[in-house]
């Protein structure tokens, strides 16, 4: 079955500074990478999804990254604020088909320092 | 619209106890995901309906089941709890259940086992 790696598991950076995120899948049927942003006390939030027919993709502060060939992918927040200080999780699955599950990442507590 | 909607919010049971959860989906999607969240495993996929059907199933016990109505509501059961089953239980609605679509999550339930 699918595998993802991801780091770092905690990120601390000062605000207005770039934050990166870093994802590996084992997979080479996943076609499929999004990011969820989980805050205290609620449910994973979709805020960017990217699949494997493009190579980038970006939303305002928010822009993702895929390498088909070495199997990563890359989450880019600009700028950051505090609102951004949440735990971030990657995912892959495969669009073929019905859903198996996406298969997620440990996720990546992200702290914006003041 | 309202978002997925999951009862209760906390639960505290005892070993060997079992224990039903809730979910309501967003109105008008036909397909529910659950998934299991804990500090050292992550997010894992628990299994998806479709359709009042089971159509994908993670790598779980067959102490955890699950079933969807006619209204797309879905329940999960788990029985002869175990304290490694302490875990915020998370249900995501989507409208067909591709492996590309969104999931929308709920704010899950807190299942504490003692």
């Amino acid at each position: 079955g699918e595998n993802v790696e991801q780091h770092p598991s905690t990120l601390s950076v000062q605000e207005g500074d770039s934050a990166v995120i870093k994802c590996t899948y084992s997979d080479s049927a996943s076609n499929y990478f999004p990011w969820y942003k989980q805050e205290l006390g609620k449910g994973p939030q979709l805020i960017i999804d990217i699949r494997s027919n493009v190579g980038e993709k970006k939303d305002q502060r928010i822009a993702v990254t895929l390498n088909k060939t070495a199997k990563h992918f890359s989450l880019h927040i600009t700028e950051t604020q505090p609102e951004d200080s949440a735990v971030y999780f990657c995912a892959a699955s495969s669009s073929w088909g019905g859903a198996d599950g996406l298969t997620f990442g440990k996720g990546t507590h992200l702290i914006i320092q003041p | 619209k309202a978002g997925v909607t999951q009862t209760p919010r906390y639960l505290i049971k005892t070993r060997g106890q079992q224990v039903t959860l809730s979910c309501s989906p967003i109105s008008g999607h036909r397909s529910v995901s659950w998934y299991q969240q804990t500090p050292g495993q992550g997010l894992q996929f628990l299994f998806e309906y479709f359709s009042e059907t089971q159509r994908n199933k993670g790598n779980f016990p067959g102490r955890f089941s699950g079933r969807q109505f006619s209204n797309s509501r879905s329940e999960m059961n788990v029985s002869t709890l175990e304290l490694g089953d302490s875990a915020l239980y998370l249900c995501a609605s989507s409208p067909q259940g591709a492996g590309d679509e969104k999931l929308f999550f709920g704010s899950g339930t807190q299942l504490s086992v003692l």
